[in-house]
Formats: structure tokens, C-alpha cells, sequence
């Protein structure tokens, strides 16, 4: 069966450092990847996702970006972070057809002090 | 552009009783998947229940089933039977074609649901 992971799953970071939150799946091959961000009582917005290894779209112009250097496995990362991007970040997959479910990971609770 | 919408930020059901969490959206691709997803207050998103737009009946998944009407564009959960671990936030969510841009999801801003005992 297939797995998703994402680690660290709480981080608390100054304003000014870097990011990088790790999301890896497991029993599939060539998955659609994502990551959202949930802010506190709201709902999720999308920031990046990718079809292919190397192949990622952005969402939502900020000061974050996404890399997948391999198959199965996405990273998200900042190199200076800002107040704003507190939130509850999360890893999602799915098969890359339309009807497919997509599942998510457990969540990195980030907040920038 | 795609888009979902949640009317009730909140609702209170009594235990035992049946509730209805409401959904429309809008799209102008003919093919697309709708989905509700639960996240309780541990954060993790759990899917429940799928509706295709070719699905010629409606959705059920054990307690839960999806009245989807596509003329008015709405795709409302049903809960039946409510229980105390219902309570939590509950998403709607649209998914258009795969070649559309991925095949991304896209979410309603939530109902927070809360069951009485």
C-alpha cells in the first residue's frame, strides 16, 4: 500500500532563516506531488505542485520554493522566512489521473518567530 | 476559474441525528472529480467520499454519502447517524482534468462541524 511522510512535523524558526520541510512517498511510482498551507482557520491554498522529477509549478508568487529531486520525493523550502509564512504546511499525492483521490501527508506545523 | 464554495462555517448537529454540510462550485471543464476530506483538530486530512461529474448515482461511503446534483452545481455531504468523532472541520474540494494544470485540488474554506452529545 502506499505512504506518505513529511517530516519535520513541528518546527519553530526565527524570522530571517531558512526552510526546508521533506515530504517522501512510498508504494507508487511517478506520483502527482503537492504542498499546501492551511493558515489558522482557514482553508488550504495551494503553493506548488508537480508532475514529473524537476517539473514544478508554482502557485502563488512568495518566498518559498519546491524541488523534486527525485520520484517520490518533494521539498519545500525558503532561504529567508517571514512572520507570514506561519502555518500548517501540508504533503499531498495522488496517481496522475483525474478520478484519483489525492491523500495527504501527516502536516508540519510551522511557526516563524 | 474553478471554485468551491462552503456557505456555514459552523454547524451543531445533535448525536444520533443526521447533517448536511453544503457545497457548490464552478467549473467550465466537463470532467472533474469532487471530494470532501475531514481534518480534526490533530491537523491530518482524511478523505472521505469521491463523486465523479459522469457518475450517474450518488456517492456513498459507509455514514457518509454525497448528494450531487449537477444542474445546480452542488455536491452536499450527508452525515448519518452523527457521532461524537464527527466533530471536526469539514472540506469540499474540486478536482479538474488531469490535463488541466495537473489535475490539482481545489478547496472550499471549511464548515466546522460540532455534534452535541
Amino acid at each position: 500500500s502506499q505512504t506518505i511522510h513529511q517530516w519535520p512535523a513541528t518546527l519553530v524558526q526565527p524570522v530571517g532563516s531558512p526552510l526546508s520541510l521533506e515530504c517522501t512517498v512510498e508504494g507508487t511510482s511517478n506520483p502527482n506531488l503537492y504542498w499546501y498551507r492551511q493558515a489558522a482557520g482557514r482553508g488550504l491554498q495551494l503553493l506548488f505542485y508537480s508532475v514529473g522529477i524537476g517539473q514544478i509549478s508554482s502557485e502563488v508568487p512568495q518566498n518559498l520554493s519546491a524541488s523534486r529531486p527525485q520520484d517520490r520525493q518533494f521539498i519545500l523550502s525558503s532561504k529567508k522566512l517571514l512572520l507570514s509564512d506561519s502555518g500548517f504546511y501540508l504533503c499531498a499525492w495522488s496517481v496522475q489521473t483525474t478520478g484519483n483521490t489525492i491523500y495527504f501527508g501527516e502536516g508540519s506545523w510551522l511557526t516563524v518567530v | 476559474a474553478q471554485k468551491i464554495t462552503q456557505t456555514q462555517p459552523g454547524m451543531f448537529v445533535q448525536e444520533k441525528e443526521a447533517v448536511t454540510l453544503d457545497c457548490t462550485y464552478d467549473t467550465s471543464d466537463p470532467s472533474y472529480g469532487l471530494f470532501w476530506y475531514k481534518q480534526p483538530s490533530s491537523g491530518e486530512m482524511i478523505f472521505l467520499i469521491y463523486q465523479g461529474s459522469y457518475d450517474q448515482q450518488n456517492a456513498t461511503e459507509g455514514r457518509y454519502s454525497l448528494n450531487f446534483q449537477k444542474a445546480r452545481k452542488s455536491a452536499n455531504l450527508v452525515i448519518s447517524a452523527s457521532q461524537l468523532g464527527d466533530s471536526a472541520m469539514y472540506f469540499c474540494a474540486m478536482r479538474e482534468s488531469f490535463y488541466n494544470q495537473g489535475g490539482k485540488l481545489i478547496f472550499g474554506q471549511g464548515t466546522e462541524l460540532s455534534v452535541k452529545p
